[in-house]
Order: structure tokens, then C-alpha cells, then sequence
């Protein structure tokens, strides 16, 4: 069975401040991995996903992603954070597509 | 192209009663997706469905159940409502099976 954890519930960092949010996934076959962001009151919007290829996967908002197969984790990073950075990020597998199981997710609060 | 959108955004029901979300995809998006959001339990998956046969369920009691119609619309029905039920219910549409899955705003249930 596939099964994801986010390290850190919360993470706060302030504006302009490099952030990495870390994800761990267990799972015996390939997968595809995903980065979901939800805002307050919202549904979740996707950032980034690894289907194949390229390990280093780039987003939108300027976040970014590394897949490490050997410490099968998928990291998700950013240079430098701006207040509406601010919200919960969700780090996803799938197997063979369809059903996507989520970690805990992550609280990201930027102060200025 | 507009996104998934869902009916009602909110909605108060009691015990005992049920309720009925709808779902409208992506237009072209033949794969619908429905997730449960709590505060202690986090994203679970409730089932998929792709040409309006249900392609993958979640461990959820058989009092939640769905369907999807032929353009493609989906709906999930909650029978005998328990105070648990409370939720954000998201859905999500894809392209074909397995693809990525885009969001919608979701339906926010209370049950008193």
C-alpha cells in the first residue's frame, strides 16, 4: 500500500526567506507525485507533478520540486516566500492514476 | 475553459437526514474524482468514476454511494447523516483515468 508523509505540520518563515516543505512517500511500484496547494475557504490548486522524466519539476508561483527516488521523497522548495505564500500545501501520490492519497499537510505562514 | 465547479458551496443539514452534492467537470474532463477534507482525518478518497461506471471506491460506508451521467456530471448522495459527515467534499476531474486531477472549490457540509 502507498502511504505519504509531510515532516512538519507547520512551517513558519518570513517574507523573502527560502522554504522547503518535505514529503515522504512509501510505495513498492512506481509512482506519480504531486504538490496541491489549498488557501482558506478554497479548493486545492495543483503546483507541480512528476509523471516521468526530469527529477527537478517546476511549478507555478515559483515553487519547485525534486523527486529522489532512492530517499523516495518529493521536496518541494521556493527562493524566496511573499506573504501570500501563506496557506496549506498537500503533497500527493498516485499509482496507475485515479485514486490519490495525501499526506497530512504542511501550514506554511509567511510573516513580513 | 472553465473550471470544476460544485453545488451548493455550502449546506447545513441534520441527523438522520441526506444530502445530495453535485459536480460539474472540466468541460471535455471525463473522469470525476470525490474526497472527504476533515480536520482529524485529512484528504480520503470516496470513489471515481469514468464514463459513468465507478472505477475505484475508498473505505467509506455504503451510506455514501455516486454516479455519472453520460455528459459527464457527477453527484454523490449521503444517506442516513451522522454528525461525522461534517466535511469539505472536493471533487475532481481529469481528462481520462489516471490523469491529473483538477479541483473544485468544494462543498462545505455541516451536520447538526
Amino acid at each position: 500500500a502507498q502511504s505519504v508523509t509531510q515532516l512538519d505540520s507547520q512551517v513558519p518563515v518570513f517574507e523573502e526567506a527560502p522554504v522547503e516543505l518535505r514529503c515522504n512517500y512509501s510505495s513498492s511500484v512506481s509512482v506519480y507525485l504531486f504538490w496541491y496547494v489549498q488557501y482558506p475557504n478554497q479548493g486545492l490548486q495543483l503546483l507541480l507533478k512528476y509523471l516521468s522524466g526530469s527529477t527537478l519539476v517546476k511549478g507555478i508561483n515559483g515553487f519547485e520540486a525534486e523527486f529522489n527516488k532512492s530517499q523516495t521523497s518529493f521536496h518541494l522548495r521556493k527562493p524566496s516566500v511573499h506573504i501570500s505564500d501563506t496557506a496549506e500545501y498537500f503533497c500527493a501520490v498516485s499509482v496507475q492514476g485515479g485514486k490519490l492519497i495525501f499526506g497530512q499537510g504542511t501550514e506554511l505562514s509567511v510573516k513580513p | 475553459k472553465a473550471g470544476v465547479t460544485q453545488t451548493p458551496r455550502y449546506l447545513i443539514k441534520t441527523r438522520g437526514q441526506q444530502v445530495t452534492l453535485s459536480c460539474s467537470p472540466i468541460s471535455g474532463h471525463r473522469s470525476v474524482s470525490w474526497y472527504q477534507q476533515t480536520p482529524g482525518q485529512g484528504l480520503q478518497f470516496l470513489f471515481e468514476y469514468f464514463s459513468e461506471t465507478q472505477r475505484n471506491k475508498g473505505n467509506f460506508p455504503g451510506r455514501f454511494s455516486g454516479r455519472q451521467f453520460s455528459n459527464s456530471r457527477s453527484e454523490m448522495n449521503v444517506s442516513t447523516l451522522e454528525l461525522g459527515d461534517s466535511a469539505l467534499y472536493l471533487c475532481a476531474s481529469s481528462l481520462m483515468a489516471g490523469e491529473t486531477q483538477y479541483f473544485g472549490p468544494g462543498t462545505r457540509l455541516l451536520v447538526l
